[in-house]
């Protein structure tokens, strides 16, 4: 049973437009999300995040809405650079005294120069 | 300051042999994790520790296990490999809960 889901293996955007990528959760009890970027050959790096209290977090050209009552969340990337093509994963947390991350399967995102 | 660093790269072994996994974490990290990337599965939680102790252990068989030293270093220990076991093995580090893991580049693990 996938608690976290990213349902688009793969999305192609132009450079300089926006790239927004979906996650789906099904356990309510998630309280923290984040967004991971991938290269190939390398560890996840750390993006961005989002604590259940909120419904947005900014960090420079990354955005990430959190919709609690749909058990959505999205990150988006303005503008889109042709550095950002990588597979990016959702992963959520159970909060207060948890460390462990469930991951989505992940997004492969490229940006077409 | 040092990222997470992964000791060896790239590893080949037989079937039913054992293997051992290297991870020393980020400086003043004293929670390290354990997650297991296929191209079917994902990234999936293995275990964690936290001052030498497990605190949480994912869905996998007792083949799979891990300690923490002293000075919070990690192990994981795979026994008796299975062809399924190929994976790319991540670990990492945490200064504190609800923040985010840092992640090392990983152990390519191949068995044969």
């Amino acid at each position: 049973d996938q608690q976290v889901k990213q349902n688009s293996p793969s999305l192609s955007v132009q450079e300089g437009r926006i790239s927004i990528l979906n996650c789906d959760y099904t356990n309510s009890m998630f309280d923290y999300f984040l967004w991971y970027k991938k290269y190939p050959a390398e560890g996840p790096t750390f993006l961005i995040s989002i604590s259940s209290i909120k419904d947005k977090n900014e960090d420079g050209r990354f955005t990430v809405f959190l919709n609690k009552s749909a058990k959505h969340l999205s990150l988006h990337i303005v503008p889109s650079q042709p550095g950002d093509s990588a597979v990016y994963f959702c992963a959520a947390s159970l909060g207060a005294g948890s460390y462990q991350l469930t991951f989505g399967k992940g997004t492969k995102l490229s940006v077409i120069p | 300051k040092a990222g997470v660093t992964q000791t060896p790269r790239y590893l080949i072994k037989t079937r039913g042999q054992q293997v051992t996994l290297s991870c020393s974490p980020i400086s003043g990290h004293r929670s390290v994790s354990w997650y297991q990337q296929t191209p079917g599965q994902g990234l999936q939680f293995l275990f964690e520790y936290f001052s030498e102790t497990q605190r949480n252990k994912g869905n996998f068989p007792g083949r799979f296990s891990g300690r923490q030293f002293s000075n919070s270093r990690s192990e994981m220990n795979v026994s008796t490999l299975e062809l399924g076991d190929s994976a790319l093995y991540l670990c990492a580090s945490s200064l504190l809960e609800n923040s985010p893991l840092h992640f090392g580049n990983g152990t390519r693990l191949t068995v044969t």
